[in-house]
């Protein structure tokens, strides 16, 4: 069966990067790519960007473009989103989702982000 | 790109019908028939309900069903049961090749 498992709860100071993983499996991993979203508490979902899986290509919504990165390991059936620059609005749970043509048809657990001093 | 516009909040009795708007623009809604909604209960992720405007995945029940008109999309749950109880988001592909969500909308079954 698709699973997408994430890795765990994160706590980063303001200023600071973070790394989320999002391991795929039960499907062929290139033939789907996969976006990242994000809940801030209480708030509703928000598009963070896309990669393609089988050539590394990235689409960034414009919000984010400067202090993101999304990077792709095929040999790991893993996809890895960086966040740089953390604020504590940045504090929120990232999901990642398989998606191909805008449909996210499997997620992940989500990964809990709290940015603090 | 701005979020989709949603009702915050809609409600029904158990049984009823109800529809939840997505407007939008004509880079987003209104120019593909990429819109997909998703279902998400407090604590959870966000599960995909309809697909393409109009699609179901395998095993979402048929009392989902989706359309779009113009620059605004709907989705219409029928005979209304206490398990979509639950916030709703629209989603489309928009003209500069991002993804954009939907306010989201809240329903509480009465």
């Amino acid at each position: 069966q698709v699973q997408l498992v994430q890795s765990g709860a994160e706590v980063k100071k303001p200023g600071a990067s973070v790394k989320v993983s999002c391991k795929a499996s039960g499907y062929a991993f290139t033939t789907y790519g996969i976006s990242w979203v994000r809940q801030a508490p209480g708030q509703g979902l928000e598009w963070m960007g896309w990669i393609s899986t089988s050539y590394g290509t990235t689409k960034y919504a414009q919000n984010f473009q400067d202090r993101v990165s999304m990077t792709t390991d095929t040999s790991t059936s893993t996809v890895y989103m960086e966040l740089r620059t953390l604020r504590s609005d940045d504090t929120a749970v990232y999901y990642c989702a398989r998606d191909e043509t805008a449909v996210k048809d499997y997620w992940g657990q989500g990964t809990l982000v709290t940015v603090s001093s | 790109q701005s979020a989709l516009t949603q009702p915050a909040s809609v409600s029904g009795s158990p049984g009823q019908s109800i529809t939840i708007s997505c407007t939008g623009t004509s880079s987003d809604v209104g120019g593909y028939n990429y819109v997909s909604w998703y279902r998400q209960h407090p604590g959870k992720a966000p599960k995909l309900i309809i697909f393409e405007v109009s699609n179901r995945p395998s095993g979402v029940s048929t009392r989902f069903s989706g359309s779009k008109s113009g620059n605004t999309a709907s989705l219409t749950i029928s005979g209304l049961q206490a398990e979509d109880e639950a916030d709703y988001y629209c989603s489309s592909y928009t003209s500069s090749h991002t993804h954009v969500f939907g306010t989201g909308t809240k329903v509480t079954v009465l």
